[in-house]
């Protein structure tokens, strides 16, 4: 079965870029919508945004001028990269399967902090 | 934006009991209305999607109705397992976006 992977650095200097990767395994990448949303400790759900197969992408446009998404087929991998970090931006990330998020990574925790 | 606007924030309730939990979004959204349960640090799980599909492996006393703007969640027989915060979601209209979500007790 389709799992997702998230990895990256667990901590994040201000002012610096945050950068996630999520490994699919058991699947294929193409032809699907695949997402970031986010989570601040012991808050709600946050859509960051989606980046299909091809590599087309749409963004919260709270982030917009943030946020870039990118995707890697031949290693079934898509990237999340987060610029200009501040301490609001530490939470649990997690990538998914779009529309419905049917599938979900464990999440990976990104603490900003000098 | 389309926001979605849960209700009650927070239910406490008994065993074998039926609770309800309802999304209201602020504009209509067709059927495109998905509920997932997330339990203490663990990542959210689909339950339903497109308002009143049953997803795979759920168990069957979850179930969804709903469509346009009013939609709502129902556990029927209560579990133990089933105390987790419970969130709708809507992939209508770009920002996808979220309810704040639903503290269910046991």
């Amino acid at each position: 079965q389709v799992q997702l992977q998230e990895s990256g650095p667990g901590l994040v200097k201000p002012s610096e870029t945050l950068s996630l990767t999520c490994t699919v395994s058991g699947g294929s990448i193409s032809n699907y919508y695949w997402s970031w949303v986010r989570q601040p400790a012991g808050k709600g759900l946050e859509w960051i945004g989606r980046i299909y197969s091809s590599g087309s992408t749409n963004y919260n446009p709270s982030l917009q001028s943030r946020v870039t998404m990118s995707v890697d087929t031949s290693k079934n991998q898509f990237f999340l990269k987060l610029s200009s970090v501040t301490a609001a931006d530490t939470a649990v990330y997690y990538c998914a399967r779009a529309g419905a998020l049917d599938i979900w990574g464990q999440g990976t925790m990104v603490t900003v902090s000098s | 934006e389309i926001v979605l606007t849960q209700s009650p924030d927070f239910q406490s309730v008994t065993p074998k009991e039926k609770v309800t939990i309802t999304c209201r979004a602020s504009q209509s959204i067709g059927s495109s209305l998905h509920w997932y349960q997330q339990k203490p640090d663990q990542s959210p799980k689909l339950l339903i999607k497109y308002a009143s599909q049953s997803f795979s492996g759920v168990p069957s006393r979850f179930s969804g109705r709903g469509s346009g703007t009013d939609f709502a969640l129902t556990i029927n027989g209560l579990e133990p397992e089933d105390a987790a915060t419970y969130y709708c979601h809507q992939s209508t209209s770009l920002p996808q976006t979220f309810g704040q979500g639903t503290k269910v007790e046991i």
